[in-house]
């Protein structure tokens, strides 16, 4: 099977744009997780998708916000952006309920310029 | 408030000889435990797991082991090897509810196995 794969890999952006990041799982799972890893700070957890519905998020902005579509496709969008938002953002699949075994994509690097 | 901590931020071994990285929690909600390995420009891959009620998981060179009273874990790679050189995550699971399980990560330990 293809492994999940991220759209686009670089992006530079100024502040106060917005961005739109792509993910398409691994097929047959129905389950996406967004993170954004930061030097600092890690890994940290966005939010996830399942079935087009969000079942779970974490401690970010209403900035960000995503949405899932029938095919499990998923994107990631951010408003207004910050300096801080550059950072690595990172989609993993799962098979879905209940996995904890996660495959993620390459990421996509976000600079905020 | 980081509940899981790894400590030391980079690591260097000889190669063949015993890598030793550990990881700490906090929240004794967690019931699974996984390490990721994180090379540059790419996304962390699952490299092993462990279950709350286990102590021990073996794979190959790699083991973990938990220590649920110290709250703490550590994987072994024995013999360490020059393609292991990479950043080791530590993630710990917790049921979030409505069939989800979300996963809360370290900060990660850049590990050099030195030929």
């Amino acid at each position: 099977k293809a492994g999940v794969t991220q759209t686009p890999r670089y992006l530079i952006k100024t502040r106060g744009q917005q961005v739109t990041l792509s993910c398409s799982p691994i097929s047959g799972h129905r389950s996406v997780s967004w993170y954004q890893q930061t030097p600092g700070q890690g890994l940290q957890f966005l939010f996830e998708y399942f079935s087009e519905t969000q079942r779970n998020k974490g401690n970010f902005p209403g900035r960000f916000s995503g949405r899932q579509f029938s095919n499990s496709r998923s994107e990631m969008n951010v408003s207004t952006l910050e300096l801080g938002d550059s950072a690595l953002y990172l989609c993993a699949s799962s098979e879905g309920a209940p996995s904890t075994k996660q495959y993620f994509g390459p990421g996509t690097r976000l600079t905020v310029t | 408030d980081q509940q899981v901590k790894q400590n030391s931020p980079s690591l260097s071994v000889q190669e063949g000889r015993i890598s030793i990285l550990n990881c700490d929690y906090t929240n004794s909600m967690f019931d699974y435990f996984l390490w990721y390995k994180k090379y540059p420009a790419e996304g962390p891959t699952f490299l092993i797991s462990i279950s709350s009620i286990k102590d021990k998981n073996e794979d190959g060179r790699f083991t973990v082991f938990l220590n649920k009273s110290a709250k703490h874990l550590s994987l072994h790679i024995v013999p360490s090897q020059p393609g292991d050189s990479a950043v080791y995550f530590c993630a710990a699971s917790t049921y979030s509810g409505a069939g989800s399980y979300q996963l809360t990560f370290g900060k990660g330990t850049k590990l050099s196995v030195i030929p």
